[in-house]
């Protein structure tokens, strides 16, 4: 298996635009969660899906963030419309069993909004 | 109150010295605890888990004290590719997987 597989690597956009960020589970994990590191936050969970299901997304900063599971391979985060408060490293990570195994992580989104 | 608490450092410590690092967490019906370590520009990787009981790996010992809600991580013996940050991990509700701030460590020659 390749891991967790995060697209793209780099973003640069501006403000305003519309982000979509994409990751890939290992297959066969059913807990997804979504990170969001900066230097002065640190890493900060958005959301966690298990089997599908957002089952907690009270870290996402406001309504311009949605992240969706559309099947048990894949999820996307997207920022509409994106400010340069939004720049940050994003991470997604998978586990087989939500926060009681090990996560594996991407290797991250690095965004920038201008 | 942060659900995880780490001193930030960091802490710079000569090659073959000993470190500990601390963490404290708020929820007290938290299960599972871990020691994730991430390297400059790197994703975070699993560098051990933390049992009740404490545990072994090597230079690296982790504890578990409940009645406190903190977990410790120590380090026998750095060696300069030791360099990095340490994130505690700890899942606060529903199952999920809380990272504290993490602890900038550098060994030096």
């Amino acid at each position: 298996d390749a891991g967790v597989i995060q697209s793209p690597r780099h973003e640069v956009t501006e403000m305003g635009q519309e982000v979509t960020l994409r990751c890939k589970l290992i297959s066969g994990h059913n807990s997804l969660f979504w990170y969001r590191q900066t230097m002065m936050r640190g890493l900060e969970l958005l959301i966690y899906f298990n089997n599908n299901v957002p089952i907690d997304d009270s870290g996402m900063p406001e309504d311009r963030f949605s992240a969706k599971m559309p099947n048990a391979s894949f999820s996307t985060l997207k920022i509409q419309p994106s400010e340069p408060r939004d720049s940050a490293v994003y991470f997604c990570a998978s586990s087989l069993k939500g926060g009681t195994t090990e996560a594996f992580f991407g290797q991250g989104t690095r965004l920038t909004v201008v | 109150r942060k659900e995880v608490e780490q001193d930030p450092g960091p802490f710079n410590v000569p090659e073959g010295a000993t470190v500990a690092f601390n963490c404290t967490y708020s929820n007290s019906a938290s299960q599972s605890f871990f020691w994730y370590r991430q390297d400059c520009r790197k994703e975070p990787k699993l560098l051990m888990s933390v049992y009740s009981s404490g545990n072994e790996d090597g230079r690296f010992t982790a504890q578990l004290n409940r009645a406190s809600q903190y977990i410790s991580l120590l380090i026998r013996d750095s060696k300069l590719s030791d360099s990095a940050t340490y994130l505690c991990v700890v899942n606060v509700r529903n199952n999920d997987m809380r990272f504290g701030a993490g602890t900038r460590l550098t060994v030096k020659p």
